[in-house]
């Protein structure tokens, strides 16, 4: 079994705030690591999938970082809005593996 | 274009029933998964079909639980004299190739229900 864990659990920020959350996973036999955003009521919705040690993806104000050799992955949030809400989750593929493995997510919660 | 779809939305049922819960797939993507998320809990993986190949039935729970795909297109996954533990939010995925790199197209999923 897997273990991908992210810290916090849950996350309450103001409006406008930076922050940024922790997607931990095994350091070898790394693939893939892909982070979705699921919003209460919707599906998850992907965000960004890295495969290279170094990768930093970037869509709007939210951005990823990627270390396989330590085993960790950052989601940043600049300028946090309340419609940020949502829990967001990380999913780890070993090499050879296709079935990515969750984690228990991190709720964001932006206050206006 | 349409998305990953999911039938029913919401399924009541009593315990010791059958229950078949369908996804439809965006077209022309190879993979397709299941998952269930319980109360409290993460994502679980239940199964994986790629293409023609065999599917993975590694995260199936018990034998009371067992998937389909028909035509490399839409999904049915039965769940068997339902228990009350069965009682979740069902998910399907489709992407456009197998592998664990390739980002995962949620449908809106299936509350079941287990009275």
């Amino acid at each position: 079994i897997l273990n991908v864990e992210q810290s916090p659990q849950s996350l309450h920020v103001q409006e406008g705030d930076s922050t940024n959350f922790t997607c931990s996973f095994p350091s070898s036999n790394f693939y893939a690591l892909h982070w979705y955003r699921w919003e209460t009521a919707k599906s998850p919705e992907a965000l960004f999938v890295m495969t290279l040690n170094g990768d930093e993806k970037k869509k709007g104000r939210i951005s990823a970082t990627l270390n396989t050799k330590e085993g960790y992955s950052y989601l940043y949030i600049k300028g946090s809005q309340p419609e940020d809400s949502a829990t967001y989750l990380c999913a780890f593929a070993s090499g050879g593996s296709y079935i990515p493995t969750f984690g228990r997510g991190t709720s964001l919660i932006v206050h206006p | 274009g349409a998305g990953v779809s999911q039938s029913p939305s919401n399924k009541v049922t009593e315990k010791g029933k059958d229950v078949e819960l369908r996804c439809d797939p965006i077209s022309g993507h190879t993979a397709l998964y299941w998952y269930r998320q319980s109360l409290g809990q993460g994502l679980e993986f239940l199964i994986y079909f790629q293409g023609n190949s065999a599917p993975d039935k590694s995260g199936l729970p018990s034998d009371r639980f067992s998937a389909e795909r028909t035509g490399g297109s839409v999904s049915t996954l039965t769940i068997q004299r339902t228990q009350q533990e069965d009682s979740a939010v069902y998910l399907c995925a489709s992407s456009s190739l197998g592998g664990g790199a390739y980002e995962q197209y949620f449908g809106p999923g299936t509350r079941l229900t287990v009275t």
